[in-house]
């Protein structure tokens, strides 16, 4: 059972675009909200993260949006760039000192 | 400052082959989880180790063990290949109590069984 559901599976969006990245989880447990970009060849790395007291955060280009009481969580990428083009995964965990649960990942595309 | 380091970076084994991954975790870090990437999917959490002990594991059989030593390093062990085992296998570091705001994962070890 994926504790994590991730939309879309692939994105493609104009130099300059907003790329959004949506999450649901069922967990009520889930405490900490982070997510993570992946190029070819490497491993993830942590690109913003959020807990569920606070309904947006922003850093950089990058925004997360959290809605509890929908259990949902997405990732807003503004003025997007060539070089975003990557994996991203959202991921939930009940405990930040736990085991991670992750999304199946979106491919995002950001064509000049 | 090295970030966490994997050994093998590929690694081709055959079914019923046993196989050791290695890991060294971020300069401070105390805490060593194995995450297994299978293509195209999100990576999925195997076990973590603290103090040289396992304290949480995933939905994995047996076959997956690990270790780890006092210097922090870990070792994970696969036995009895499969080849449903083929995957990218990733290793995280942190520091306990610290939060996932400090969990850096290396860049991983692609595993082939034929």
């Amino acid at each position: 059972q994926q504790q994590v559901k991730q939309s879309p599976q692939s994105l493609i969006v104009q130099k300059g675009g907003i790329s959004i990245i949506n999450c649901a989880y069922e967990n009520t447990a889930f405490d900490y909200f982070p997510w993570y970009q992946q190029f070819p060849g490497k491993g993830p790395a942590l690109l913003i993260a959020i807990r569920p007291d606070v309904s947006e955060k922003k850093e950089g280009r990058f925004t997360i949006s959290f809605n509890k009481s929908a259990k949902q969580f997405s990732l807003h990428i503004m003025d997007s760039q060539p070089g975003d083009s990557a994996t991203y995964f959202c991921a939930a965990t009940p405990d930040a000192g736990n085991q991670f649960y992750f999304g199946t990942g979106t491919s995002l595309t950001v064509i000049p | 400052d090295a970030g966490v380091t994997q050994s093998p970076t590929h690694l081709i084994k055959t079914r019923g082959q046993q196989v050791t991954l290695r890991c060294s975790p971020k300069s401070g870090h105390d805490t060593v989880s194995w995450y297994q990437q299978a293509l195209g999917q999100g990576p999925q959490f195997i076990f973590q180790y603290y103090e040289e002990e396992e304290r949480q594991r995933g939905n994995f059989p047996d076959r997956f063990s690990g270790h780890q030593f006092p210097n922090y390093s870990s070792e994970l062990n696969v036995n009895a290949l499969l080849l449903g085992d083929s995957a990218l296998y990733l290793c995280a570091s942190s520091l306990f109590g610290a939060g996932g705001e400090k969990l850096f994962f290396g860049s991983g070890t692609q595993l082939s069984v034929l």
